[in-house]
């Protein structure tokens, strides 16, 4: 059953560093997302992204965020300076989305701890 | 504004026991509605959806929910728990248009007794 990958599943860095977060959606999905966990919180939707743009974005999606595809595979989420408060789990997911209430199928997640 | 709750943070069944995982939504028109399950090390695995019509749902590994629109419920059920339930699980709403987000509780973990 296809699925959703992620690199590195840890990931630890100093504060102010860049992180790039990859993930490899599931091959014929359109849509894909990334959400993030911070500990003993509920899961949050950051950004999805459709046709190589941003669709939609959370209010937690600041200029420090972006996103990217590469190439035909990989989805990347990057964070240009990092914060204490950037260290969460990153999930992230990939759809069909033909229409509304499509399944997101998500990854393991990548931990990140920021020092 | 659209949100889940799930009251219930911990909950601890004995293995054989039958299980209910609350969750109420909130939401003007009748929801898109997921519950996922997250064992320690993996990624959120879908167990079943609602989008419409029958309202008791069937999903994976013998879980069942039934959304009740008069409660704003989806609450999820299994009969009889084996020790390998034993992880986190989430409900979720949405999304409500392509490319839209998904909108999760605060999760509940679930322990199993031997």
């Amino acid at each position: 059953e296809p699925e959703v990958t992620q690199t590195p599943s840890h990931q630890v860095t100093q504060m102010g560093q860049e992180v790039i977060l990859r993930c490899v959606p599931i091959s014929n999905h359109l849509y894909f997302y990334w959400y993030r966990q911070i500990l003993g919180q509920k899961v949050e939707f950051l950004v999805s992204f459709y046709n190589n743009e941003i669709s939609e974005k959370s209010e937690i999606f600041d200029d420090q965020f972006s996103v990217e595809r590469p190439d035909g595979s990989n989805f990347t989420l990057k964070i240009r300076s990092t914060k204490l408060e950037d260290s969460a789990m990153y999930f992230c997911a990939s759809s069909d989305q033909l229409e509304a209430g499509e399944t997101q199928y998500f990854g393991p997640g990548t931990r990140l701890l920021v020092l | 504004a659209q949100s889940v709750t799930q009251p219930d943070i911990h909950i601890t069944v004995s293995e054989g026991a039958s299980l209910e995982l609350r969750c109420n939504y909130s939401y003007g028109a009748t929801p898109y509605l997921f519950w996922y399950v997250q064992s320690p090390g993996q990624g959120l695995q879908l167990l079943l959806k609602y989008f419409s019509g029958d309202t008791l749902v069937q999903g994976i590994k013998g879980f069942e929910a039934e959304f009740k629109r008069s409660q704003s419920s989806f609450n999820l059920r299994k009969p009889s728990v084996h020790w390998s339930d034993a992880a986190e699980y989430f409900c979720a709403v949405g999304p409500y248009n392509q490319g839209g987000k998904l909108i999760f509780g605060q999760g509940t973990e679930l322990s199993v007794k031997p």
